[in-house]
């Protein structure tokens, strides 16, 4: 069965401190992944996209890993704003599919 | 230019009543996605459209769940003689193409709460 696995489950962090999300998934034929972000209230926007052959990728403080082999990405945030307080969502994709499989976020809170 | 919109926002409705709600995609997008998001859980796939056609039904819950779209562009779906377990948030996004490499954006959600 297709499944993605976020951890820590929520995360609270001093305002311009840098933390790490991590997202292990089973997903099989493997397509691509997406870090989403969904603020309180809003629909989920895309932060980067990774493909088989890519292992790191960045859009602006935020930076995704991709480990192909162990199945596992993780998401850096530099420097923490008060605005960077939503949940992050690991989001897998299967080869030939449109429908994808998501994690159930970290719940991330930036205090000033 | 406009984003995925969906409507309404909130739905409060009373155990058994049936429901519809509205999601207009992002003009040009031919895919269109819908999920629900309950509290505490990931976003789960319901059934998504290419042009007016639904490929892939087989996240609906059961039975008293459907949706249809017409002329490419708006979908609704709807849900009859709602259940408690039914509340939740409802997501719709839209795509370029059903493709898994196409980007889906996503509108703000219809929070529906079954009393």
């Amino acid at each position: 069965k297709n499944q993605v696995e976020q951890s820590p489950q929520s995360l609270i962090i001093l305002e311009g401190k840098n933390c790490t999300l991590q997202c292990n998934y089973t997903v099989s034929p493997f397509s691509n992944l997406r870090w989403y972000k969904q603020d309180t209230g809003r629909g989920p926007v895309s932060l980067t996209i990774m493909t088989f052959s890519e292992n790191t990728k960045s859009n602006g403080r935020y930076t995704a890993t991709l480990d192909a082999d162990t199945k596992q990405s993780s998401l850096h945030i530099t420097a923490s704003q008060l605005s960077d307080s939503a949940s992050y969502i690991c989001v897998v994709s299967v080869q030939g599919y449109s429908t994808l499989t998501f994690g159930k976020g970290t719940m991330l809170l930036v205090s000033p | 230019g406009a984003g995925v919109s969906q409507s309404p926002s909130n739905k409060v409705t009373e155990k058994g009543k049936d429901v519809e709600l509205r999601c207009d995609p992002i003009s040009g997008h031919t895919a269109l996605y819908w999920y629900r998001q309950s509290l505490g859980q990931g976003l789960e796939f319901l059934i998504y459209f290419q042009g007016n056609s639904a490929p892939d039904k087989s996240g609906l819950p059961s039975d008293r769940f459907s949706a249809e779209r017409t002329g490419g562009s708006v979908s609704t779906l709807t849900i009859q003689r709602t259940q408690q377990e039914d509340s939740a948030v409802y997501l719709c996004a839209s795509s370029l193409s059903a493709s898994s490499y196409n980007e889906q954006f996503f509108g703000p959600g219809t929070r529906l709460t079954v009393l």
